[in-house]
């Protein structure tokens, strides 16, 4: 059975910064593309980032670029996400994602971030 | 940025009755590889999202068949031949052809 489950989420100030993890199991990890999805609290579905197999190629969403970084460790089976210079509108629950093929086949239980002071 | 425009934002829908979600994109999801790249996820409430349709119209399984997708080009539709009071929750397009990924705004389906 696959299994994402992330951890690090927490209340953070305005300007400070935060890690995610994602640790997976169920399946070969490092045959995945793995992504990160953002839901800020009542509305939609935001994309944040996606990272190949090797870590070689990564891609942000505008929103993000420059402040958050994806990163796999894939004898770790982990994923992570580096967040920088916070800001409110960062305030989510940030699901990690597994798929491949422009696609989204599981889903962690999601992580919820504050960013408040 | 492909963008995803679903509609109804809001679908009150009697049991055993059928439901439709529309979702368009403002370019096609249709990729050279010959696959058509649009997804689509259910949401209940208090739950992680949940895949039910890729290539949009590839049910996953374990999902019921009572759920379909069809469409090409710009245009896709997510049917509920008879909605169940299990169904009710969020649903969501997706399309996987090009980065930045860009979901829909999401239907919220209920019971009336």
């Amino acid at each position: 059975e696959v299994q994402l489950v992330e951890s690090g989420g927490g209340l953070v100030q305005p300007g400070g910064s935060l890690r995610l993890s994602c640790a997976a199991s169920g399946f070969t990890f490092k045959n995945y593309p793995m992504r990160w999805v953002r839901q800020t609290p009542g509305k939609g579905l935001e994309w944040v980032s996606d990272i190949s197999l090797s870590g070689d190629r990564t891609y942000y969403a505008d929103s993000v670029k420059g402040r958050l970084t994806i990163s796999r460790d894939n004898s770790k089976n982990t994923v992570y996400l580096q967040m920088n210079s916070l800001r409110a509108e960062d305030t989510a629950v940030y699901y990690c994602a597994k798929g491949s093929n422009g696609t989204i086949d599981n889903w962690g239980q999601g992580a919820l971030v504050t960013v408040s002071s | 940025d492909v963008v995803m425009t679903q509609s109804p934002l809001s679908l009150p829908v009697t049991l055993g009755q059928p439901a439709s979600i529309s979702c368009r994109s403002s370019q096609s999801l249709e990729h050279s590889d010959g696959n058509t790249y649009l997804n689509w996820f259910q949401q209940r409430p208090g739950q992680s999202p949940r895949r039910l349709i890729y290539q949009a119209s590839k049910r996953d399984s374990g999902v019921p068949d009572r759920f379909s997708g069809s469409g090409s080009g710009t245009d896709f539709t997510l049917r509920i031949s008879r909605v169940e009071a299990e169904d009710v929750g969020i649903y969501y397009c997706m399309q996987g052809i090009q980065w930045p990924r860009t979901f829909g705004q999401g239907t919220k389906v209920e019971i009336k």
